[in-house]
């Protein structure tokens, strides 16, 4: 069945770009009814939807991210990945990208294990 | 912005017990209402969509009502592994924005 994995630096710099990839396995990433989605939990907080894009590349993004944030997507690896930007200590968070299905009223139904990513000099 | 409020944001029960979470949007979202698990440490897991839909492979004794801007999560009879934070997140708008509710925190009396 499909599985997701986060995968990038556990360490980001103050101002510095936050880079994560997450790979896509054991199904198809390019089929429809589906978005691929990037989600973070801020120590001991609630979860927060950073944003997310269709396999051809349409993006929706959180407001309140949006301009720092780039999410794409590449086919020939089965992968998609998230660039945040200009990050500061309150980036701080554990990242999860999850498969979003359009047919389960765009409930996230398979997720990443998650990667902590701690932002500091 | 649609907002999404949870109550209680704790509780604390026995196995065995019947379980509410109460989930309300700040406007009508009609049936765009999903439920999540998230047990200490690991990703959250998909419970309900659309208000009252069961997830595959989700046990029965979860389920979901609700619609408008006022939706439930009832455990029916609480199980060790059921203990756990419990989210609510709406799909309503176009695109959607996935707004997540705050959580509320089920453990043990």
């Amino acid at each position: 069945q499909v599985q997701l994995r986060e995968s990038g630096p556990g360490l980001v710099k103050p101002s510095q770009t936050l880079s994560l990839i997450c790979t896509v396995s054991g199904g198809s990433f390019s089929s429809g009814g589906y978005y691929w989605s990037w989600i973070r939990q801020h120590p001991g907080k609630g979860l927060e939807c950073i944003g997310y894009s269709d396999y051809s590349g349409t993006t929706f993004y959180n407001p309140s991210l949006e301009s720092r944030v780039t999410i794409s997507v590449d086919t020939s690896k089965n992968e998609f990945s998230l660039r945040l930007n200009s990050v500061t200590a309150a980036d701080t968070a554990v990242y999860y990208c999850a498969r979003v299905s359009v047919t389960a009223y765009y409930g996230m139904d398979i997720w990443g294990q998650g990667t902590t990513v701690i932002v500091s000099s | 912005d649609i907002q999404m409020t949870q109550s209680p944001s704790s509780l604390s029960a026995s196995v065995g017990d019947r379980v509410t979470i109460t989930c309300r949007a700040s406007r009508h979202i009609n049936n765009f209402l999903n439920w999540y698990q998230q047990q200490p440490g690991k990703a959250p897991k998909l419970l309900i969509y659309a208000a009252s839909t069961l997830q595959s492979g989700v046990p029965s004794r979860f389920s979901g009502s609700g619609s408008g801007t006022s939706f439930t999560l009832t455990i029916s009879s609480l199980q060790p592994e059921d203990f756990a934070t419990y989210y609510c997140q709406e799909s309503y708008t176009t695109p959607p924005n996935l707004t997540f509710g705050g959580g509320t925190k089920v453990e043990i009396k």
